[in-house]
């Protein structure tokens, strides 16, 4: 059974303050999504990473798939309010489409 | 431009009881999935369909049926309702499989009593 650990669970911050959420597992993924929620809303997807060691910036977000694409993390630089939500990550299992996610971190980011 | 469609947004059941939750999309994908969000577990995939007139079981299947009759729909059916079965459901679609984002609903919240 692929698993996908997210660390840490909670994440409670300042605003101006830096952070990394970090996505592990023990297999291998043909790809790693980062998706964000909102309470009482769906999952609005963030990013895709597809390469071992590939880095995706949006913003002030950066995103990092590891070398041997097991593992994958997201950096926030400089937080603000509206970062505040639940950060999950999913990677995607062979080419079938279906999607096994991480618990998700849960960020809140005061003023 | 509606993406994805659920319904009803809240619903309580007694034990026993059955329903259907509906899903619609308007984006002509392929893939359609069920999901179920309870605290501290993420989203955990019930069934899903590669295409009109099929399914799959997912991650946890058991207690639910689905249906695919028409390109544009989902249906997830919960026979005999249980506490157990107490979730947030989402429904999502997407165009392909591979690297493709998943688009989402904003949720069906079920208690079952």
């Amino acid at each position: 059974t692929q698993l996908l650990e997210q660390s840490p669970q909670f994440l409670s911050i300042q605003e101006g303050e830096n952070l990394t959420v970090y996505c592990n597992s023990s297999s291998v993924f043909s790809s790693l999504q980062w998706y964000r929620q909102e309470p009482g809303e769906g999952p609005v997807l963030l990013v895709t990473v597809v390469t071992g060691g590939e880095v995706k910036k949006l913003k002030r977000l950066t995103f990092q798939f590891g070398d041997a694409r097991k593992d994958s993390s997201l950096h926030i630089t400089a937080a603000q309010p509206g970062d505040t939500g639940l950060y999950l990550c999913a990677g995607e299992a062979g080419n079938t489409g279906k999607l096994i996610f991480g618990q998700g971190t849960t960020l809140q980011v005061k003023p | 431009n509606a993406g994805v469609t659920q319904t009803p947004k809240f619903r309580v059941l007694k034990t026993g009881q059955s329903m259907t939750l509906l899903c619609a999309q308007d984006m002509n994908h392929e893939y359609m999935y069920w999901y179920r969000q309870d605290p501290g577990m993420g989203l955990r995939l019930i069934h899903y369909s590669v295409g009109e007139g099929t399914t799959a079981k997912g991650e946890v299947p058991d207690g639910y049926n689905v249906s695919r009759l028409k390109k544009q729909n989902f249906l997830l059916g919960l026979e005999s309702a249980a506490p157990s079965q107490t979730s947030v459901y989402f429904c999502a679609s997407s165009y392909d499989s591979l690297y493709q984002p998943q688009h989402f609903g904003d949720g069906t919240r079920l208690s079952i009593l």
